[in-house]
């Protein structure tokens, strides 16, 4: 049963351009979240993808966009890179909300570099 | 954004030591949950509490949910080299159609001390 599998692992951008980073969620999920981890603190949310719909947001700009596809997988999109984007990008995911299991699983992360 | 309150921030403890940490937040949560992480990796799921006052072992680990809902502790007992990592514990709101993001704390670094 593969778990929660994201790419690329490591990236580094230059500050300005624009990254696409993907997501599988685990066997079974149908809900993917994407987090922020800057060092030294815990994810933060970005935003949450159920049924090919934006369901909910976090407090990040319009720069920060994303994607659903029909098989449940995902992308996280960053346009007008800044050095502070630098964090790790973490892919969750659960089963559909409304479920009581609610217990989200992630992946080990895209290590985003701008410079 | 918001992170809840998690003490101590650090701990440096022998093998053997059982541990202790908690999780504080101004706000309820429905669910609780207890992560750890290694580096260079996801956050892994060590334990879920649903409902306010559950104590729920894994192993050596034990959490409680609080019965304010505000809070939640994690014990480790008779630690080992691989309980090394940081310690996160996240609130969830739902289950519950359109809030369904986790919050999670500032984390706890756990060091095992040869």
């Amino acid at each position: 049963d593969a778990g929660v599998t994201q790419s690329p692992t490591h990236l580094i951008k230059t500050r300005g351009q624009q990254v696409t980073l993907r997501c599988s969620p685990k066997s079974g999920h149908d809900t993917v979240s994407w987090y922020q981890q800057a060092l030294g603190q815990g994810p933060q949310f970005i935003f949450q993808y159920y049924e090919e719909e934006e369901r909910q947001r976090g407090n990040f700009p319009d720069r920060f966009s994303g994607h659903q596809f029909p098989n449940y997988s995902s992308e996280l999109n960053v346009n007008a890179l800044l050095l502070g984007d630098s964090a790790l990008y973490l892919c969750a995911s659960r089963n559909a909300p409304g479920h009581p299991n609610t217990e989200a699983f992630f992946g080990q992360g895209t290590r985003l570099t701008v410079v | 954004g918001q992170q809840l309150n998690q003490s101590p921030q650090s701990m440096f403890i022998q093998e053997g030591e059982d541990v202790s940490m908690n999780c504080t937040s101004s706000s309820i949560f429905n669910t609780w949950l207890w992560y750890k992480q290694e580096p260079g990796e996801g956050p892994v799921l060590l334990i879920a509490l649903y409902k306010a006052g559950e104590l729920t072992s894994n192993g050596r680990l034990t959490a409680q949910f609080g019965i304010t809902r505000k809070d939640s502790f994690l014990n480790i007992s008779a630690s080992i080299p691989s309980d090394v990592g940081i310690y996160f514990c996240a609130g969830h709101d739902g289950p519950n159609f359109g809030n369904e993001k986790l919050t999670f704390g500032t984390g706890t670094r756990l060091t095992i001390i040869p």
